[in-house]
């Protein structure tokens, strides 16, 4: 089955450690993105990319880190520079990189973070 | 980034018709209008998008004011299932921008 798998579902750290979230597509598509939720909200955009070695900061890139080595593959590290990390973070994947005014964007189920 | 206004809740019958607004007043002439929607702890799922025309699809149908101005999403024929946050998204260049959107609660 095609789609977008990010593990883990629940991921718990500490204050202070950086923490990297997976996330892979077997869609073939060339743009994957990076959100973040938080409880009663939209998604804002943290980082995304159009295509391999090639990434863009979103509205809220400060304090994560990302990077696209592969097609299918795109992670997103917090580090610990980011100051209200506990949220819900969500993948998704979309088939080209020219333009999202009509491409269809694929999410992952998200990884629920919780810093403690 | 142009904005979309969306009631934040709306409550409909199982087996009736649901029509959710969205207005974007500020929307541009290459913008599309697209409806995404999230169930409970899962990633937002596809609903349908549209420039100009009205559109439908087998999930739900969408109707664009002739000024572009404001849309509406046409879920004919309510379930329980389509119980969810429904985002309304104007499609710039390279992003989408999620807003609060409306959360949709049906009842049996």
């Amino acid at each position: 089955d095609g789609g977008i798998t990010q593990s883990p579902k629940y991921l718990f750290r500490k204050e202070g450690q950086n923490v990297t979230l997976s996330c892979e597509q077997n869609l073939n598509h060339d743009a994957m993105y990076w959100y973040r939720q938080d409880p009663g909200q939209g998604l804002r955009l943290i980082y995304y990319s159009q295509i391999v070695n090639d990434f863009q900061k979103g509205d809220i890139a400060e304090g994560y880190s990302v990077s696209r080595e592969k097609k299918e593959s795109f992670p997103l590290t917090v580090t610990s520079a980011q100051k209200n990390p506990t949220a819900f973070y969500l993948c998704a994947s979309s088939l080209t990189s020219g333009t999202a005014r009509t491409d269809t964007q694929y999410f992952g189920p998200g990884t629920r973070l919780t810093v403690l | 980034d142009a904005k979309t206004t969306q009631p934040n809740s709306m409550e409909s019958n199982e087996e009736e018709p649901v029509h959710l607004p969205c207005n974007h007043s500020t929307i541009s002439g290459t913008d599309y209008i697209h409806w995404y929607r999230q169930l409970p702890s899962q990633g937002p799922e596809y609903v349908i998008h549209g420039l100009t025309s009205n559109v439908n699809n087998r999930m739900a149908s969408l109707a664009i004011a002739e000024d572009r101005k404001s849309s509406t999403l046409i879920l004919h024929r309510a379930t329980l299932r389509d119980a969810a946050v429904y985002y309304c998204i104007l499609a710039g260049a390279q992003k989408l921008v999620f807003g609060q959107g409306t959360r949709l609660t049906i009842n049996p």
